[in-house]
């Protein structure tokens, strides 16, 4: 069955440092990947998403990530985060599983940003 | 504008007395689900649904139902609460569930349960 591992659980940065968050899957086959973005006490939104073509694609909010199908990766970049970027963040990979898609997260990494 | 609405949004209270917590789209999409949400586990899903009278487990859905008679509403209903159902949830919607489909799913703001 499919599964997702994300890195880091917890991250803290200065503003301006650079961020890179880990995120590996399991299945080897067509995989659709996303990253989904939790602020404080809000819903989950889209970061960004990548299904198939250039395997680096942008996001809202300056956020990047980078696909590497030889690595099982899917690793969220932004090269100078902000103190608003303070959120959690999931890695959700789509599984084709009984003629339907289903989305498997990860665990999330809570990223803590200080002034 | 296009939202998935969930209510309540806080909800306390005690083991055995049933609940039901709406979920509601307005984007007129076929495929709806429900995920709890626990520290350290991400996001899981518990029931889904492919449209209208069609549902489905996901992958904990103990002591939880589900109904979809209108493409719009996907309630979620614990029948007997108990305390391992304090949890973060959220309904999920996109256009189709359709396998090799690309579609986003979007999601509602949250219920946070707490059973006593």
């Amino acid at each position: 069955a499919q599964s997702v591992s994300q890195h880091n659980h917890h991250v803290i940065l200065s503003e301006a440092a650079s961020l890179e968050l880990g995120c590996n899957y399991s299945y080897g086959g067509t995989v659709n990947l996303f990253w989904y973005v939790q602020y404080p006490g809000q819903h989950l939104q889209l970061l960004l998403k990548y299904f198939s073509g250039d395997p680096l694609v942008k996001g809202i909010k300056g956020f990047e990530a980078e696909f590497i199908k030889s690595k099982f990766s899917f690793n969220l970049r932004k090269p100078s985060v902000q103190w608003s970027d303070t959120a959690e963040y999931f890695c959700a990979v789509t599984s084709f599983s009984g003629g339907y898609n289903k989305l498997i997260f990860g665990a999330g990494t809570r990223l803590a940003v200080h002034p | 504008e296009a939202q998935v609405t969930q209510n309540p949004r806080y909800l306390i209270t005690v083991t055995g007395k049933k609940l039901t917590v709406t979920c509601s789209q307005n984007m007129n999409h076929e495929y709806m689900s429900w995920y709890r949400q626990d520290p350290g586990l991400g996001l899981r899903q518990i029931y889904y649904s492919m449209n209208v009278e069609v549902t489905d487990k996901g992958d904990v859905p103990e002591g939880y139902k589900v109904s979809r008679k209108e493409k719009r509403n996907f309630p979620l209903i614990l029948e007997s609460p108990s305390p391992n159902q304090t949890s973060l949830y959220f309904c999920a919607s996109s256009s189709t569930g359709l396998a090799g489909g690309t579609d986003t799913q979007y999601f509602g703001p949250g219920t946070r349960l707490t059973v006593l």
